[in-house]
């Protein structure tokens, strides 16, 4: 039973447009929200979160939005660089509770062209 | 300031064999997770710790034990590999003030 979904696979831009990543959860405990960015052969790294409290947060190109009530976050990538092809992963987590465990989307593969 | 560091980094072993993942962070984290990559399956957790001397199982704990004798370092341990324990394996580390997790690079295990 998926907690979190991630359900496109793979995603292609050109580059300098938008690219938009979706990420469904289903568990309502949820309260705290990340994306992590992947390329091959490393570890993922950290982008951007965002708290249940708010629908909205921006870090330069990034932006995270936040639907509570649809259970759906989505991350803006805009303008897109293809330095930004990598895989991405949607994690979630209850940030109340005594052990801190992120739950992962299965990721999404984002390919900017030039 | 190395963060996260896995070793090794790649290894083959064979049906039955035992092996150690050793993760070793160096920013005083009290957090820490062991997960698994495979392929369209995302990142499951195997088992994590949340302090010195703590451990707990996660989503995928079956076929392997851990230890975190040292707050800073966390071991995964395979006691007898099977093929369906080739992945490629992410510790990660977490502070308590902090959100997000540190991970390290990696380290690909095939078992033939």
């Amino acid at each position: 039973d998926q907690q979190v979904k991630q359900n496109s696979p793979s995603l292609s831009v050109q580059e300098g447009r938008i690219s938009i990543l979706n990420c469904d959860y289903t568990n309502s405990m949820f309260d705290y929200f990340l994306w992590y960015k992947k390329y091959p052969a490393e570890g993922p790294t950290f982008l951007i979160s965002i708290s249940s409290i708010k629908d909205k947060n921006e870090d330069g190109r990034f932006t995270v939005f936040l639907n509570k009530s649809a259970k759906h976050l989505s991350l803006h990538i805009v303008p897109s660089q293809p330095g930004d092809s990598a895989v991405y992963f949607c994690a979630a987590v209850w940030s109340g509770g005594s052990n801190y465990k992120l739950t992962f989307g299965k990721g999404t593969l984002l390919t900017v062209n030039p | 300031n190395a963060g996260v560091t896995q070793t090794p980094k790649f290894r083959v072993l064979k049906t039955g064999q035992s092996m150690t993942l050793l993760c070793a962070q160096d920013m005083n984290h009290e957090y820490m997770y062991w997960y698994r990559q495979d392929p369209g399956m995302g990142l499951r957790l195997i088992h994590y710790s949340v302090g010195e001397g703590t451990t707990a199982k996660g989503e995928v704990p079956d076929g392997y034990n851990v230890s975190r004798l040292k707050k800073q370092n966390f071991l995964l341990g395979l006691e007898s590999a099977a093929p369906s324990q080739t992945s490629v394996y992410f510790c990660a580390s977490k502070g308590v003030n902090t959100g997000e997790l540190f991970f390290g690079e990696g380290s690909r295990l095939t078992v033939l």
